[in-house]
């Protein structure tokens, strides 16, 4: 079964360090998603991105971050300057389509640790 | 601001019991909701699915949807052990672009 992968699964950074989480989500999806999850809090919409542009983004989304798809495979989100409450398991997501009755598929997660 | 409200729980019930998890949500507008069951520390698998009105089910899962209540459930016959997780409501952001909006979720505890 088609799987969105993520990497690494865990990372350890230094407050004000730049980290890139990267995801390869399934293949024949064309919607890319990245959600995060704060201990014991809800997962969280963070960004879509589709055709290579950010569809939306929600606040928590600031200017330091961005993302990218480098080539036909990854996608990737990055933080320019870790702060502490960025620490939050992170989950890539993709989709087929865009339909409001088209499911996401979620990836393992990277648990990201700003000390 | 579109929600989608759970009760964190947790809701406790014996192994082989029913167990029931409620959702409400303030968006009329919404068409489908998600029921996603997340271990701790991993990450949400998509369990059900439901777009329309009443019920709809798959194996031990029955979901419900009551757009006139704005009320979506998700019942779990003959509970196992291995059912002990938390569940997690979402439906889709209306209005531009697709994304999910997540209830805090509901943490289930089966007894053995």
């Amino acid at each position: 079964e088609p799987e969105v992968t993520q990497t690494p699964s865990h990372q350890v950074t230094q407050m004000g360090q730049e980290v890139i989480l990267r995801c390869v989500p399934i293949s024949n999806h064309l919607y890319f998603y990245w959600y995060r999850q704060i201990l014991g809090q809800k997962v969280e919409f963070l960004v879509s991105f589709y055709n290579n542009e950010i569809s939306e983004k929600s606040e928590i989304f600031d200017d330091q971050f961005s993302v990218e798809r480098p080539d036909g495979s990854n996608f990737t989100l990055k933080i320019r300057s870790t702060k502490l409450e960025d620490s939050a398991m992170y989950f890539c997501a993709s989709s087929l389509t865009s339909s409001t009755n088209e499911k996401l598929f979620f990836g393992s997660g990277t648990q990201l640790s700003v000390l | 601001q579109k929600e989608v409200e759970q009760n964190s729980g947790p809701l406790s019930v014996p192994e082989g019991a029913i167990a029931s998890l409620n959702c409400t949500y303030s968006d009329r507008g919404s068409q489908s909701f998600f029921w996603y069951r997340q271990y701790s520390g991993k990450s949400p698998e998509l369990i059900m699915s439901i777009y329309s009105n009443g019920d709809k089910e798959d194996g031990r899962f029955t979901a419900q949807l009551n757009k006139a209540s704005q009320y979506v459930s998700l019942l779990i016959r003959d509970s196992q052990p291995s059912d002990s997780a938390t569940y997690l409501c979402a439906g889709p952001s209306s209005g531009g672009t697709y994304k999910y909006i997540f209830g805090t979720g509901t943490r289930l505890k089966v007894l053995a």
